[in-house]
């Protein structure tokens, strides 16, 4: 059972560029999440969806798109990548009752 | 803006102490709480979760809740040096739709 599967690991940007950090889960979780973590600090929710085809905003949605087309995936797009979007970004999913399960993480860093 | 609230530290305890994290938080419709163990590159891992007033035992770990002080805490009895390591606070309301996390408190078991 791989829980929630986060793809890359690593990723370098060049400023303006943009990208798609891929999120899968295999528990049939309803609930999915994007946060990011900066050096030193706790998560800040980007994005979250209570099921396929409904997202919504978290505290720091700037700069970020999200679509749940799935049950299963949740990809994160980042439009014209700035440096002040580099960052650890962790996908999570859970359930009405139950707590986040987290992937192991992108790193990524904007130049 | 939902506010949780944690001493960054460090906090410093000799092996076999007990350590003692706190957290407070903002928002009083807050109903459920969690404690996060987050080594050093790597992505959150769950602790502990309560969701009443009380204390919550599990193992060495002990949660307190104080609803109407809005407060939670985590006490980790017999301290190890594997139990270093960043420790965030979580809240959430009833539904689970959103996580709010704290910045974080660093515990550092020295031998």
């Amino acid at each position: 059972n791989a829980g929630v599967t986060q793809t890359p690991k690593f990723r370098i940007l060049k400023i303006g560029q943009s990208m798609t950090l891929q999120c899968t889960q295999d528990m049939n979780h309803n609930y999915m999440y994007w946060y990011r973590q900066d050096p030193g600090m706790g998560l800040k929710l980007i994005y979250y969806s209570v099921g396929a085809g409904i997202t919504d905003k978290g505290e720091v949605p700037n700069g970020y798109n999200v679509s749940r087309s799935t049950t299963e995936d949740f990809p994160l797009r980042l439009e014209l990548a700035a440096p002040s979007q580099t960052s650890v970004y962790f996908c999570a999913s859970s359930t009405i009752s139950s707590p986040l399960h987290f992937g192991n993480g992108t790193r990524l860093t904007v130049t | 803006q939902k506010e949780v609230e944690q001493n960054s530290g460090p906090l410093s305890v000799p092996e076999g102490a007990i350590a003692s994290l706190n957290c407070t938080y903002s928002d009083r419709g807050s109903q459920s709480f969690f404690w996060y163990r987050q080594y050093s590159g790597k992505s959150p891992e769950l602790i502990m979760f309560i969701y009443s007033n009380g204390d919550k035992e599990d193992g060495r770990f002990t949660a307190q809740l104080n609803k109407a002080s809005q407060y939670v805490s985590l006490l980790i009895r017999d301290s190890q040096p594997s139990d270093s390591a960043t420790y965030l606070c979580a809240v959430a309301p009833s539904n689970f739709n959103k996580f709010y996390f704290g910045s974080g408190t660093k515990l550092n078991v020295k031998p």
